[in-house]
């Protein structure tokens, strides 16, 4: 079965500090790996998408890896911000052969990660 | 660009009644894609379109249908309201699917049924 898990559910973290969010998966056959952000009352946004070659990808404080081999990725803020405050949802790809929709997306739960000043 | 739009914000509907949540995009993109979000839940798929003209199903489309006359616009109709379909819709839209097909999500619609 294709799922998505996600660690830790929720994390507390002080402004300026860096964190490390887990994404676990057993997607097959993989296609790509993505992470949102997504902040309280509004839609995801994407941060990265990284494909079966790439093993990190950054934007700005963000980077994230993708470790194929043992279906890991885990995502990386850099000296946090209060506007870092969200959810960071995981979400893999897997090829589908569903006709006019070649791709399935398989959503995590999330992490809820709180940056207090 | 406006990206996507979704309308309304918020809505109340007693058990029974119908209405359409309205999608909009500016940025040219074929697919588009309506989603539920129940909280601590995952995002599910409800309806998508990959063109005007063409729909399929996703993981829980009963109780909803979709149309999509032109790449712009995809209504989702909820025909008999249950409160079991109280969530947060979200649409979204992307290119064809092949490698980097980034959804852009709108901002969402927060629907209660009572």
């Amino acid at each position: 079965k294709n799922q998505v898990e996600q660690s830790p559910q929720s994390l507390i973290i002080l402004e300026g500090k860096n964190c490390t969010l887990q994404c676990n998966y057993t997607v097959s056959p993989f296609s790509n790996l993505r992470w949102y952000k997504q902040d309280t009352g509004r839609g995801p946004v994407s941060l990265t998408i990284m494909t079966f070659s790439e093993n990190t990808k950054s934007n700005g404080r963000y980077t994230a890896t993708l470790d194929a081999d043992t279906k890991q990725s885990s995502l990386h803020i850099t000296a946090s911000q209060l506007s870092d405050s969200a959810s960071y949802i995981c979400v893999v790809s897997a090829v589908s052969f569903n006709a006019g929709n070649n791709r399935k997306l398989i959503w995590g739960l999330g992490t809820s990660l709180a940056v207090n000043p | 660009n406006a990206g996507v739009t979704q309308t309304p914000k918020f809505r109340i509907l007693k058990i029974g009644q119908s209405m359409t949540l309205q999608c909009t995009q500016d940025m040219n993109h074929n697919y588009m894609y309506w989603y539920r979000q129940d909280p601590g839940m995952g995002l599910k798929l409800i309806y998508y379109s990959v063109g005007a003209g063409i729909t399929d199903k996703g993981e829980v489309p009963n109780g909803y249908n979709v149309s999509r006359s032109t790449t712009e616009d995809f209504p989702l109709r909820l025909e008999l309201a249950a409160p079991s379909q109280t969530s947060v819709y979200f649409c979204a839209s992307s290119h064809p699917p092949g490698g980097r097909d980034e959804q852009y999500f709108g901002p969402g619609t927060r629907l209660t049924v009572t």
